[in-house]
């Protein structure tokens, strides 16, 4: 069966500090990827989305940058945090359109980063 | 643009009574459409799903979801809410297209008294 894994899952940062957080992906190949973040008392927003590796397509310019450096790995990252990063960061991943899927996501258990 | 509506932002209903939370959205092709629940702290688990077929769709922990095309709506129902269902409930519409996108609404939290 699939699994999703993020980590860290708790995380508390200064401003101005770097920031990487993973997923990966286990039990299926060639996924598409996706980072949401949900601020407080929000709904999700996505950050980013891949469908194979080194492509990216960002849906809100801001801090933070997205990298897949393997088929079933995602990062997020940002070279200097602001305080409005901080939120709960959730990984999820999709079977390809055109396969057996019917587009749902499956999400990991989130990251969450406070932003001192 | 694709978009989604959950016009509650908190609903508080009595164990063992009937649950309704309202999801509207616009998109301009048949939309694939969703509802997750989250716990406090926890990611999203999937409830139900709609893509074609029959407009009342079932899903896990007794809940159902009506797709009425005409009023562009996908409510999300339970005939009786046990405590454990307090939690938060996403609807999401899906963009069909290569990315697999899913456009969720700003959620409803539940709140259930005993």
């Amino acid at each position: 069966s699939q699994t999703i894994h993020q980590w860290p899952a708790t995380l508390v940062q200064p401003v101005g500090s770097p920031l990487s957080l993973e997923c990966t992906v286990e039990g299926t190949s060639n996924p598409n990827l996706y980072w949401y973040r949900q601020a407080a008392g929000r709904g999700l927003q996505l950050l980013f989305y891949s469908v194979g590796i080194g492509q990216i397509s960002s849906e809100v310019p801001q801090n933070l940058s997205a990298s897949r450096p393997q088929d079933r790995q995602f990062i997020l990252s940002s070279k200097k945090l602001l305080l409005s990063d901080s939120g709960f960061y959730l990984c999820a991943w999709s079977v390809k359109s055109g396969g057996t899927g019917t587009g749902e996501l499956f999400f990991g258990e989130g990251s969450r980063l406070t932003v001192l | 643009a694709q978009s989604v509506t959950q016009p509650d932002i908190h609903i508080t209903v009595s164990e063992g009574a009937s649950l309704e939370l309202r999801c509207n959205y616009s998109y301009g092709a048949t939309p694939y459409l969703f509802w997750y629940v989250q716990s406090p702290g926890q990611g999203l688990q999937l409830l139900l799903k709609y893509f074609s077929g029959d407009t009342l769709v079932q899903g896990i922990k007794g809940f159902e979801a009506e797709f009425k095309r005409s009023q562009s709506s996908f409510n999300l129902r339970k005939p009786s809410v046990h405590w454990s269902d307090a939690a938060e409930y996403f609807c999401a519409v899906g963009l069909m297209d290569s990315s697999y996108k899913l456009i969720f609404g700003s959620g409803t939290r539940l709140l259930v008294r005993p």
